[in-house]
């Protein structure tokens, strides 16, 4: 298995500019979740999914921030318009759930390194 | 409220010697808890977790972790640290009747020196 997979890998666009970043599951895992990392805040789940149904996004920082799961297999976070302090590593997770209660581990992409200028 | 507390910023260690991680949680219900791993320019990678049994949990790469429910800890311990194991370390917990909720720790850099 290719793991989860993120695209692109890096992003620098200018404030004000639209950011879509993508992510695919690892095949079969219903679980997949959006993560923000940085230095000053570390790591913030921003939303997660469900059988491709948004659980829970009290994470998501502003209505600039939106993310869709249109099939198991792909999920996008956009940001519109996108401003400096939204620079960040933003990683993609997922997981399966297991039988009888068993929660098992996410499985995390490599990350887009997203700068806005 | 759930929260997670890694309280050192940094480990330093001298390889060969014993490694522990700190962690410990603030949850109002039946924890979940879990260590990840962070290489530079990676993501993060499993290492161990602890769902429910036995409080001693075994990982990946001689990693172990012990679940103290009255102290509210889950360190992340290794008999005898290598080199390779300087990273960046992530303790996890989310609930059993809200899965998927996560609170990570601040994370705690390991430098092991030869």
């Amino acid at each position: 298995d290719a793991g989860v997979i993120q695209s692109p890998r890096h992003e620098v666009t200018e404030m004000g500019q639209e950011v879509t970043l993508r992510c695919k599951p690892i095949s079969g895992h219903d679980y997949l979740f959006w993560y923000r990392q940085t230095m000053m805040r570390g790591l913030e789940l921003l939303i997660y999914f469900n059988n491709n149904v948004p659980i829970d996004d009290s994470g998501m920082p502003e209505d600039r921030f939106s993310a869709k799961m249109p099939n198991a297999s792909f999920s996008t976070l956009k940001i519109q318009p996108s401003e400096p302090r939204d620079s960040a590593v933003y990683f993609c997770a997922s997981s399966l759930e297991g039988l009888a209660g068993w929660y098992n581990e996410q499985f995390f992409g490599p990350g887009t390194r997203l700068t806005v200028l | 409220a759930q929260s997670v507390a890694q309280p050192e910023d940094q480990v330093n260690v001298a390889e060969g010697n014993p490694l522990t991680v700190k962690c410990t949680y603030s949850v109002s219900g039946n924890p979940y808890l879990f260590w990840y791993v962070q290489y530079p320019n990676r993501g993060l990678q499993f290492l161990l977790k602890y769902i429910t049994g036995d409080n001693l949990v075994k990982g990946s790469y001689g990693f172990e972790a012990e679940f103290n429910k009255s102290q509210t800890s889950f360190h992340l311990k290794k008999p005898s640290a290598l080199v390779s194991d300087s990273a960046l370390y992530f303790c996890a917990v989310t609930l059993t009747d809200s899965w998927g909720k996560f609170q990570f720790g601040a994370g705690t850099q390991v430098v092991v020196t030869p």
